[in-house]
């Protein structure tokens, strides 16, 4: 199976960074690739998928980028509400099974 | 909406069935997802359905002891969970979706102990 290394695992920022985080796989990805925010005691919530593409609803500081096996979250200007942890996750399409990154932890600095 | 029940407290080799329960859309046009979270650790799928219930994908943990399965008329999903072993407690949270999780339930809380 694929396996998805997120870097950092922690990150202290304040509020209008620009915050970047990295999503590295085991092997090449295709397209299917994901990125939730999860907040303490609540369901993750879809942000992005096929890699770069923005949910509905979710505010465009927000993008997805990448190929192969290296993506990246960016948010352009980092708001009080996106204190969180964020997962990337790929879906493999010939096997339909599913991983999860470790996980990144934005914090305030 | 997406709500799960069944979690409960379970000694190590123990059984235990989850449910979860759609509303608000259309639940046999989606593959559907059971995704677990230990406590304080990350995400971690575990086993996914297809709409018809024809295909069904695992983990390598959880193969030969849990069993995924849906009931389209009743817009449900389940998670039929034997030999239960410590590592299995976690948080189970139903998802919709194949390649990305669209809608998520909260959760039901699965613990194994002795």
């Amino acid at each position: 199976d694929i396996q998805l290394s997120q870097s950092p695992s922690t990150l202290s920022a304040t509020v209008g960074d620009r915050v970047t985080i990295t999503c590295r796989a085991s092997r090449t990805v295709n397209s299917y690739l994901a990125w939730y925010q999860q907040k303490p005691g609540k369901a993750p919530k879809l942000l992005i998928y096929k890699a770069s593409s923005l949910e509905t609803g979710v505010p465009t500081r927000f993008s997805g980028s990448g190929s192969g096996t290296e993506f990246t979250l960016t948010i352009s200007s980092l708001q009080p509400d996106d204190f969180a942890t964020y997962y990337c996750q790929q879906f493999n399409s010939f096997s339909a099974s599913v991983t999860f990154g470790g996980g990144t932890k934005v914090e305030l600095k | 909406q997406m709500v799960e029940s069944g979690g409960g407290l379970v000694q190590p080799g123990g059984s235990l069935r989850l449910s979860c329960a759609a509303s608000g859309f259309t639940f046999s046009t989606y593959w559907v997802n059971w995704v677990r979270q230990a406590p304080g650790k990350g995400l971690e799928w575990v086993a996914n359905i297809k709409q018809d219930g024809s295909e069904t994908h695992y983990v390598d943990s959880v193969k030969g002891r849990f069993t995924i399965s849906r009931d389209n008329a009743a817009s449900s999903l389940y998670l039929q969970m034997n030999n239960l072993r410590a590592d299995d407690t976690a948080l189970y949270f139903c998802a919709t979706g194949r390649s990305q999780f669209y809608y998520w339930g909260r959760g039901t809380l699965v613990s194994v102990s002795s």
